[in-house]
């Protein structure tokens, strides 16, 4: 089956510094999102993931503090800037397989990420 | 984006149907609905989705109400391995997910 792996699963940054979070799908897809899950809260979108152009970004997510790059049909990056504590989340990223039936979201296992 | 309703919590006894209900009254003609539920420590996962029918799976039913209005999703024998929280996503098919705080289901042994 379809395989999401996210890189890495986990980490520990100090606050002011930067985090890439990398997500690998093994076959094509359409779309690609990033999505927040604060601790004990329900998932955020932070923004679509398109390829070769600018993500698109949800109300209250910007392109300084999260990056993201997709340069093809099977990896994107999010970067996480210049980190405070409120940022401590779990980051997940999520895709829709090319010609899957039905068209659902499958998602990665995410990386906890720990400000300190 | 059209916003869903469900309960903050459920229990329910092992072996027996769990009925998780979901109140969407500003249901769009276009959105599916979608389930997903999240194990502890996991990815969100898909359970079921629906338009209009009644729709069913090897996983859980999804029974509609006939003005879209509202929905319920169906575990016909609950199991330990169905303790999680399951979300309600209204949404266009392939297109992004905006999730509701969701039910959190505690199975009883």
């Amino acid at each position: 089956s379809a395989v999401i792996s996210q890189k890495p699963s986990r980490d520990i940054c100090q606050r002011g510094t930067s985090l890439t979070i990398q997500c690998q799908v093994d076959s094509q897809v359409t779309m690609m999102f990033w999505y927040r899950q604060q601790p004990g809260q329900s998932l955020t979108l932070i923004a679509t993931a398109n390829q070769g152009s600018e993500a698109t970004y949800e109300s209250g997510f910007v392109i300084d503090k999260f990056p993201i790059s997709r340069p093809n049909l099977t990896f994107s990056t999010l970067t996480v800037s210049n980190m405070s504590p409120e940022d401590s989340s779990i980051y997940l990223c999520s895709v829709i397989w090319m010609d899957a039936v039905p068209l659902e979201q499958y998602f990665g296992p995410g990386t906890r990420l720990t400000v300190t | 984006d059209a916003k869903t309703t469900q309960p903050n919590s459920m229990e329910s006894n092992e072996e027996e149907p769990v009925h998780l209900p979901c109140n969407h009254s500003t249901i769009s003609g276009t959105d599916y609905i979608h389930w997903y539920r999240q194990l502890p420590s996991q990815g969100p996962e898909y359970v079921i989705h629906g338009l209009t029918s009644n729709v069913n799976n090897r996983m859980a039913s999804l029974a509609i109400a006939e003005d879209r209005k509202s929905s319920t999703l169906i575990l016909h024998r609950a199991t330990l391995r169905d303790a999680a929280v399951y979300y309600c996503i209204l949404g266009e098919n392939g297109n992004q997910f905006y999730f509701g705080t969701g039910t959190s289901l505690t199975v009883i042994p």
